[in-house]
């Protein structure tokens, strides 16, 4: 049972470029969430989706930053016009429902904006 | 305002003795929490949690203590190994929504 998967795992964006980042969640998990840590930080949330909804955007910066998660295919997490300040690890996690369910994490993928 | 805290950035432990982390929480709401691994360059690993409807609950090696009058949890880890060297992260939910993470203890256990 594949766990989490993230792609691409490393990826290097210049100031001004846009960034994708791609998230499959757990087989029967309708439930994902996207987290960012900064260097030296904790985990912090951005926006928790179920198909073809965004559930709780409060952690997602107001310019810039998208996501998506459509009927079929990855969840998206698209920054636009990427800042140096946007380089972390993006975290997707993903549950089977809301309520007290655990919630399983991808490997990350590590955003580098030169 | 930072809802979840881990006051002790780090930890060294002797293999074989027992590793207590601890972790502090402000809002009276939080009603399930959750203990993570992480190594670096990975994603965090589950490893235990805990509904607020208990005081206690054990996981092999892992044991979870909830005081929710001092709004306090606890991860014991008996007895502690080398291969548990990791960032531990508490982690807390009101009904399932976001994570509210802690900012992380490194576990250092000496062979």
């Amino acid at each position: 049972n594949a766990g989490v998967m993230q792609n691409p795992r490393h990826l290097v964006r210049r100031r001004g470029q846009e960034a994708r980042l791609r998230c499959s969640p757990m087989k029967g998990h309708s439930h994902v969430y996207w987290y960012r840590q900064l260097p030296e930080e904790g985990l912090k949330f951005m926006v928790y989706l179920q198909k073809e909804n965004i559930i709780d955007e409060s952690g997602m910066p107001k310019e810039r930053f998208s996501a998506e998660f459509p009927k079929e295919g990855p969840s998206i997490l698209r920054i636009q016009q990427v800042v140096r300040g946007d380089s972390a690890a993006y975290f997707c996690a993903s549950s089977p429902g809301s309520g007290r369910e655990t919630q399983y994490f991808g490997p990350g993928t590590r955003l580098l904006v030169l | 305002d930072q809802q979840v805290k881990q006051n002790s950035p780090s930890l060294s432990v002797q293999e074989g003795r027992i590793s207590i982390l601890n972790c502090d929480y402000t809002n009276s709401m939080f009603d399930y929490f959750l203990w993570y691994k992480k190594y670096p360059a990975e994603g965090p690993t589950f490893l235990i949690s805990i509904s607020s409807i208990k005081d206690k609950n054990e996981d092999g090696r892992f044991t979870v203590f909830l005081n929710k009058s001092a709004k306090h949890l606890s991860l014991h880890i008996v007895p502690s190994q080398p291969g548990d060297s990791a960032v531990y992260f508490c982690a807390a939910t009101v009904a399932g929504n976001m994570l509210t993470f802690g900012g992380g203890t490194r576990l250092m256990v000496k062979p």
